[in-house]
């Protein structure tokens, strides 16, 4: 089974300033990563993922993330912050050999000060 | 469509009730979990379901039981709570195997306290 880690447990940051969020996995023949992000209080919701194609993936509120296969990591990066992306965010991986079970890091707390 | 629901949205046990959580989803998705949150651990997997009436274990299953009888739903039962299942609680569901490459929609949670 996949193991998935998340560097950090709590990101601080200031408004307007960028931010990164780490993840790594164990390495696979073949993976597909997630993002989910939750608000205070809410379920997980899908921020992007990787299934194939281009390695840098978008999400619709300024989120990306790059797949790197040789490091095995799928690190999320925002180049400016809002005081509403406060939330919980974690990495997932899924793989075929794990019949597309998703395996989740722990987490990162995302705390954005004005 | 209402995507996936989960009732109640909070619940307080006594050590030794047993309870069910229940999880419905209108999306025709034939791939259902169960997944408990917890502080610093994400989260685990409970059981989950590739399709009605086949289900199987997770990580962390024991203390809980699953059925899937229909494609919509899928409840949860803790047989005799126990301290140590105070956590919140999480169902989704998903496209099976390939189609969906394990993508899941969340349900908004159900969070539950064994005193």
């Amino acid at each position: 089974a996949q193991s998935v880690t998340q560097l950090d447990s709590q990101v601080p940051v200031f408004e307007e300033a960028p931010v990164e969020l780490r993840c790594n996995y164990s390495s696979s023949v073949s993976v597909y990563l997630f993002w989910y992000v939750q608000y205070p209080n809410q379920g997980l919701q899908l921020l992007l993922k990787y299934l194939s194609g281009s390695t840098l993936v978008e999400s619709i509120n300024g989120f990306e993330a790059e797949f790197n296969k040789s490091q095995t990591s799928f690190h999320l990066r925002k180049p400016s912050v809002h005081i509403s992306d406060t939330a919980e965010y974690f990495c997932a991986v899924s793989e075929r050999a794990s019949d597309y079970k998703l395996s989740f890091g722990a987490g990162t707390t995302v705390t954005v000060r004005a | 469509n209402a995507g996936v629901t989960q009732t109640p949205k909070f619940q307080v046990l006594k050590t030794g009730q047993s309870m069910t959580l229940q999880c419905a989803q209108d999306m025709n998705h034939e791939y259902m979990s169960w997944y408990r949150q917890d502080p610093g651990m994400g989260l685990r997997l409970i059981h989950y379901s590739v399709g009605a009436g086949i289900t199987d274990q997770g990580e962390v299953p024991n203390g809980y039981n699953v059925s899937r009888s229909t494609t919509e739903d899928f409840p949860l039962r803790l047989l005799s709570a126990a301290p140590s299942q105070t956590s919140v609680y999480f169902c989704a569901s998903s496209y099976s195997g390939a189609g969906g490459y394990g993508e899941q929609f969340f349900g908004p949670g159900t969070r539950l306290t064994v005193l």
